[in-house]
Formats: structure tokens, C-alpha cells, sequence
């Protein structure tokens, strides 16, 4: 079995531009929740998606999208960078919305915004 | 809102010392209370999780007890390996779909 995987591994942009980040969920995973991790601390939720449906955000703008495809595969949009937005960017899938226990976690997407 | 509070590090022990991660939480209603740890390189990985009050999680020789008299989940081992030198994180989940996670508290271990 696959586990979660991210791509890409490493992102630069500038200020202003827009940028997509991919999650593939790990087999038989319906649900699929996105964190940011700044540097030195810990996750912080943005949203999550379960069956291709948006179920529950975090405080996060809504510059910040998502998407989730019939695979259970999901995309992080975010539009109009800052700076403030360079972090690590986690997806987990987890086997039910409710199971935070059974999240996956990939090994992120390192985004800088110069 | 609801939050996670560790323990500052880096935490330098000598291999086979006993360790504690301070962990409290703050939180409306009765969450369960988890560890993750994050190795160099790799992402988060679930350590051990509690659901109630007294419940004792425990996984790989850490252990935690959800104290809920005390908003308090320490993270403990008997004897640490240079191998456990990681990132560990505590974290907390009200709604069962979204964990809320503390800053993290860096580990590291000497031979």
C-alpha cells in the first residue's frame, strides 16, 4: 500500500502569484485535511475535505482553496501570495472524517515566497 | 479557542536517561489528547493518543496519561535512544476532524 505523498517537494514564488499543491491519499482514504507548519512551530489546521467536500475550515482567508477529486486525491490553492505564507504544507487522509487517530500524514511541500 | 502548550526545547539528553515532555492543553469541552513525532526528513508520524480522562496511551516505550484535573498529557520514557532524537508534538482534537497542535519541542540525544 502507498502511503500519502505530496508534490512538489519544494516551491518558490513571489509575492502576488498564485500556486497549487498536490496530495495523493493513501489507499482506501475518504478524507483528506491540509495543515501549514510555519517554521519552528507546529501544524496549523486549514481545512479538510472529506468525499469531496469541504468539512470544516480553519482561520485561514479564502485566498486559501481546495479541492478534492473522486479519487480522494486533493489539491491546496492558494491565491495572492505573502510572504507570510512561506511554511510546509501537510495534507493527512485519514479512513473517516471523525478518525484524527488514523491520519497519514505526507512529507510536505516546502513553499518559499520571495 | 482551544490550545496546546510544550515544553520549550531543544531537550539535550545522554542516551538512556529518562525523559518528559511537559504537554497542557486548554479546551471547551473533553478532547483526545495525542503525541506525533516528527524524524529529519519525514513526516508526521501518530506516537500514542489517549481518549479519556486517566487513559494511559503508549507506544515504542513513551507513555502519556491524560490528566484531566491537571489539563496535562506528559510525554515520558524510561531510558532514550539516540534513534528517538526527533521532533515530538502534542496535540489535541475536539470535533474528531482536526487536530490542534502545540509549537513542538526538538529532542536530541547523545551517545
Amino acid at each position: 500500500e502507498t502511503g500519502v505523498t505530496q508534490s512538489p517537494t519544494h516551491l518558490i514564488k513571489t509575492r502576488g502569484q498564485q500556486v497549487t499543491l498536490r496530495c495523493s491519499s493513501q489507499s482506501g482514504h475518504n478524507t483528506v485535511s491540509w495543515y501549514q507548519q510555519a517554521l519552528g512551530q507546529g501544524p496549523q489546521f486549514i481545512f479538510q475535505y472529506y468525499r469531496e467536500e469541504e468539512n470544516g475550515r480553519g482561520n485561514f482567508p479564502p485566498r486559501f482553496s481546495g479541492l478534492q477529486f473522486p479519487n480522494y486525491s486533493s489539491e491546496l490553492n492558494v491565491n495572492a501570495l505573502e510572504l507570510d505564507d512561506s511554511a510546509l504544507y501537510l495534507c493527512a487522509s485519514s479512513l473517516e472524517s471523525n478518525r484524527p487517530d488514523t491520519q497519514y500524514f505526507g512529507p510536505g511541500t516546502r513553499l518559499t515566497v520571495l | 479557542g482551544d490550545s496546546v502548550t510544550q515544553m520549550e526545547g531543544p531537550v539535550t539528553l545522554s542516551e538512556e536517561a529518562f525523559l518528559t515532555i511537559n504537554c497542557t492543553y486548554t479546551a471547551t469541552g473533553y478532547p483526545s489528547l495525542f503525541w506525533y513525532v516528527q524524524y529529519p526528513g519525514e513526516g508526521l508520524q501518530l506516537l500514542l493518543k489517549a481518549t479519556k480522562a486517566d487513559d494511559k496511551g503508549s507506544n515504542k516505550g513513551f507513555e502519556a496519561t491524560y490528566r484531566k484535573e491537571t489539563t496535562s498529557f506528559h510525554l515520558e520514557k524510561g531510558s532514550v535512544q539516540v534513534s528517538d532524537s526527533a521532533v515530538y508534538f502534542c496535540a489535541l482534537s475536539l470535533d474528531g476532524n482536526k487536530l490542534v497542535f502545540g509549537a513542538g519541542t526538538i529532542l536530541r540525544v547523545k551517545s
